[in-house]
């Protein structure tokens, strides 16, 4: 059970916008910066999204990131093929300790 | 260009141990957190802890499923972060990656497997 709740799975057509959110509380989402992470399939994750809804050099503007409140929202447009992967979001969480990194359940993104 | 690279993964036995290190490149090490996601087969990412920079105690944290048995260290001479694993259980089997963390995680090692079986 992860502490951010994501939809397990989503899907749209070439070329259509899709948007996986990202649920969690006011120890974590609510008060701190929302990342998204890309992991292809046999490869490692890859950064997409950071400070809620920057990109870091060399992802293109097709992807972006929102947030409000103690929720999240990651939104391909002109979805293809390559996009197909495992989306995860993440952020810290006070509610245990000092620190503590947490992340959802991961959504398979499925470009049908 | 920031790469990271894990070793030391394999096979180990119920109730054993096992390091592995994290070779560090293209950035100034010491000046950074480090942390280890774990990710069981088939399954999502998990967090599993980081250390800070010695600029900010080089202090530890660690999820609650590993604390105890587990122990991050660096050696900022050597650009290497270690992942320390006592008393491994069979739940432990994962692909451990190595990343940096900066507010976000923001770079990742390829990757290496743990495999905690008799």
């Amino acid at each position: 059970q992860s502490v951010l709740t994501q939809p397990p799975s989503v899907s749209a057509a070439p070329g259509q916008k899709v948007t996986i959110s990202c649920s969690g509380s006011s120890s974590n989402i609510g008060n701190n910066y929302v990342s998204w992470y890309q992991q292809l399939p046999g490869t490692a994750p890859k950064l997409l999204i950071y400070e809620n809804n920057k990109r870091p050099s060399g992802i293109p503007d097709r992807f972006s990131g929102s947030k409000s409140g103690t929720s999240a929202t990651l939104g391909i447009t002109g979805l293809q093929t390559g996009d197909e992967a495992d989306y995860y979001c993440g952020t810290w969480d006070s509610s245990l300790s000092a620190g503590n990194w947490v992340f959802g359940g991961g959504t398979k993104l499925t470009v049908l | 260009e920031v790469q990271l690279v894990e070793s030391g993964g394999g096979l180990v036995q119920p109730g054993r141990s096992l390091r592995l290190s994290c070779t560090a490149s293209g950035f100034t090490f010491g000046d950074y957190a480090m942390s280890w996601v774990r990710q069981a087969p088939g399954k999502g990412l998990e967090w599993v802890g980081f250390i800070r920079s010695k600029a900010y105690g080089g202090t530890t944290e660690y999820a609650a499923s590993v604390k105890g048995r587990f122990t991050i260290s660096r050696d900022d001479s050597k650009s290497i972060a270690y992942l320390q694993m006592n008393s491994l259980k069979t739940e432990d089997t994962a692909v451990y990656y190595c990343t940096r963390i900066v507010g976000a995680i923001d770079y990742w090692g390829q990757g290496t497997l743990v495999t905690v079986s008799s």
